[in-house]
């Protein structure tokens, strides 16, 4: 069975570095075609996103967040870690992370998401 | 990249059939047959509902369907049931190996 969980912190101040880690089980970022993918979604708005680390260590960001992110995999913890440079409130949202299976072109596995708030 | 487009809201009486489009360009939703869908309730997780256009995963009722045709992506729910009342969100894969999400629709069965 594969499981997805996000933490980190629910409060961040502008200008500071947000560290999400997605922890899994069920699956090994080595195998071949997986990926972890990471979405947000601000309160009351649609979901937007943001990265992909496939099992090679191919890493896709999104073009507009590019600059501001980077994920990571550690094969041997089974996580996956975001991180965001130079929050603003506009970051404030629930952070997805989610399985990409071999041969579905889509996430089907979801963690249960994570709140934060960007907050001077 | 532009979010792709969906119509904000649909609505349909139980038993009849909703269709939602999601329209993109030649660069994500027409470059491929890379289409998802998701069905999303309030305060919880999305959940894969359609991928590669027209497959469902295990356990999602053929109640859901999809199509593709040139840069518009539809999903089509028949015999609309009260539980079906969700958002529902598109995603293609694009051209440069990037995602791209729709606005999101708000289904509400009458």
């Amino acid at each position: 069975q594969i499981t997805l969980k996000e933490s980190g912190p629910t409060l961040v101040k502008p200008t500071q570095t947000l560290t999400l880690t997605c922890t899994f089980s069920g699956f090994s970022l080595t195998s071949s075609g997986l990926g972890v993918g990471w979405v947000r979604q601000p309160p009351g708005k649609a979901l937007e996103w943001l990265a992909l680390i496939y099992w090679d260590d191919d890493k896709r960001y999104s073009p507009s967040l590019k600059s501001r992110l980077s994920v990571t995999g550690d094969t041997s913890k089974n996580q996956v870690v975001l991180r965001m440079t130079n929050v603003d409130p506009g970051d404030t949202a629930t952070y997805f992370c989610a399985h990409k299976r071999w041969g579905y072109d889509a996430f089907d596995i979801w963690g249960q998401g994570t709140a934060v708030t960007v907050y001077s | 990249q532009s979010a792709l487009t969906q119509p904000a809201s649909v609505s349909g009486s139980p038993g009849q059939s909703i269709t939602i489009s999601c329209t993109g360009t030649s660069s994500d939703v027409g470059a491929y047959n890379f289409v998802s869908w998701y069905q999303q309730y309030p305060g919880k997780a999305p959940k894969l509902i359609l991928y590669d256009v027209i497959y469902r995963p295990s356990g999602v009722p053929d109640r859901f369907s999809g199509s593709q045709s040139g840069n518009t992506a539809s999903l089509t729910i028949s015999g609309l049931q009260a539980e079906d009342e969700a958002d529902y969100y598109c995603c293609s894969f694009t051209t440069s190996g990037t995602l791209v999400f729709g606005g999101g629709t708000k289904l509400t069965v009458l």
